[in-house]
């Protein structure tokens, strides 16, 4: 079946940090892959999304490249700020349904420090 | 504001009791679809409307039950309530509802089962 591996959290940074979180995926075929944030209190927001092959997504200053020989999307940013800290989702659309139906992995907490 | 409008916010029921939760749609959008958020199993997708029509169903109880009127608003009503049924509930619409597309999340309906 289709799912999502993230890496346990949470990850701890100070600012101006490099940041890597690892996202690797199950799934037949090709399909569209997304990172979704949530801050406290707060839904789910999509940051970014690739939806085929050696893709890169990218917004805010975070970037993810579709990898699919290495099934892996891994979130990444140069230097995180202190309003970074939140929930990190990788998810994953399967490709051959027709419709849209989001496999989440468990999420990542980043708190970044001042 | 992702536009997706979910109420109520929080809501304490006890076990037992039935409870509806109500969802409207960004505006254009005309699928619908709904998670289920739990510290133990994580994002669940539950069911997903377009239209009107069922287009999709996931994880969802028997207990459970939704639908999407001609407004294209949605209501997940949950019958016959347990304390395992206490979750955050999000709603989320895309345009088409397919595969890739983007979906917006509203900020969820805290469900308390005493």
């Amino acid at each position: 079946g289709n799912s999502v591996t993230q890496m346990e959290g949470p990850v701890t940074l100070s600012e101006e940090a490099f940041l890597t979180i690892n996202c690797t995926y199950t799934a037949t075929g090709y399909p569209s892959l997304f990172w979704y944030v949530q801050y406290p209190g707060e839904g789910l927001q999509l940051l970014l999304k690739a939806t085929k092959a050696d893709d890169k997504g990218s917004n805010k200053g975070f970037e993810a490249t579709y990898r699919k020989e290495t099934t892996s999307f891994h979130l990444e940013k140069g230097s995180v700020q202190v309003s970074d800290s939140a929930v990190y989702f990788c998810a994953l659309s399967p490709w051959n349904t027709g419709f849209q139906k989001l496999v989440f992995g468990t999420g990542t907490r980043l708190l970044v420090s001042p | 504001d992702s536009g997706v409008t979910q109420t109520p916010k929080h809501l304490i029921t006890a076990t037992g009791q039935r409870v509806t939760l109500r969802c409207s749609p960004r505006s254009g959008d005309l699928s619908v679809y709904w998670y289920q958020q739990s510290l133990d199993q994580g994002l669940q997708f539950l069911i997903q409307y377009y239209n009107g029509e069922e287009r999709a169903k996931g994880n969802i109880l028997e207990r459970f039950s939704a639908q999407q009127f001609p407004d294209l608003h949605s209501e997940l009503n949950l019958s016959s309530l347990e304390l395992g049924d206490s979750a955050l509930y999000f709603c989320a619409s895309s345009e088409t509802g397919a595969a890739g597309t983007e979906a917006f999340f509203g900020q969820g309906t805290r469900l308390t089962v005493v």
